[in-house]
């Protein structure tokens, strides 16, 4: 099942914070949370696997909530290279369901301006 | 940074060609992936592999066909091009463990049109 993202775009000056959420109608066992930037692959940020886990690099820091159905991505005092399409992937609970890779939620467009 | 690569860039070719879309690893990583991503939106598993002679098919139907042969390599093969298959095809691996408990690493893709 395709988790939810919201919202679908963004747009920010530069230093105002972003939060990005990504859902899921059932129970994951993780979330991963990518950027990918026009005409590039996708980069990895970070892998929460449990539940009230959070975790940050910088000025970029993301939660997974208790039922672990839930993921919030944080992006503080956004900078311009911030700017691309994020991305949340998720690893289902249950056994066997789906395809053993990451199911893709449809993206936030953040746009940093200066 | 991540060792993965896929050939050709970008491809324009006419419908009812065969192709196939190159993609290799030098991480030593035993699942590779396929994914298919239509411009600004999200990306689409096609096909996986746990390793050598493991090939699945992903959540997305696919026409395309993949092989595994080596660890390092995870070609794509459409038989007939047409322009529905016109797209972005990225390939990714990651290292075998339990779980989804470590990152993949995407190749910077390849975007095919076909006329």
């Amino acid at each position: 099942q395709q988790p939810v993202q919201s919202p679908q775009a963004v747009i920010l000056r530069e230093g105002e914070d972003a939060v990005i959420n990504c859902s899921s109608s059932k129970a994951l066992y993780s979330v991963h949370w990518y950027r990918q930037k026009h005409g590039e692959a996708p980069v990895f940020l970070m892998i929460l696997l449990k539940g009230g886990e959070q975790k940050g690099h910088e000025k970029i820091s993301a939660s997974f909530n208790e039922k672990k159905q839930q993921s919030s991505l944080y992006l503080t005092a956004s900078q311009l290279s911030y700017s691309g399409t994020y991305f949340c992937g998720t690893r289902s609970l249950v056994p066997g369901g789906g395809a053993d890779g990451l199911t893709f939620g449809k993206g936030t467009h953040l746009i940093i301006q200066p | 940074e991540a060792d993965i690569y896929q050939t050709p860039r970008y491809l324009v070719i006419g419908t009812g060609k065969k192709i196939t879309l190159e993609c290799s690893q030098t991480m030593g990583h035993d699942k590779m992936y396929w994914y298919q991503q239509d411009p600004g939106m999200e990306l689409h598993l096609i096909h996986y592999s746990y390793g050598v002679n493991s090939t699945e098919k992903g959540d997305l139907s696919s026409e395309s066909t993949v092989s595994r042969i080596r660890t390092e390599h995870f070609p794509l093969t459409l038989e007939s091009a047409r322009p529905s298959h016109t797209s972005q095809y990225l390939c990714a691996s990651s290292a075998k463990r339990e779980g989804w408990g470590t990152e993949a690493f995407f190749g910077q893709g390849t975007r095919l049109t076909v006329v």
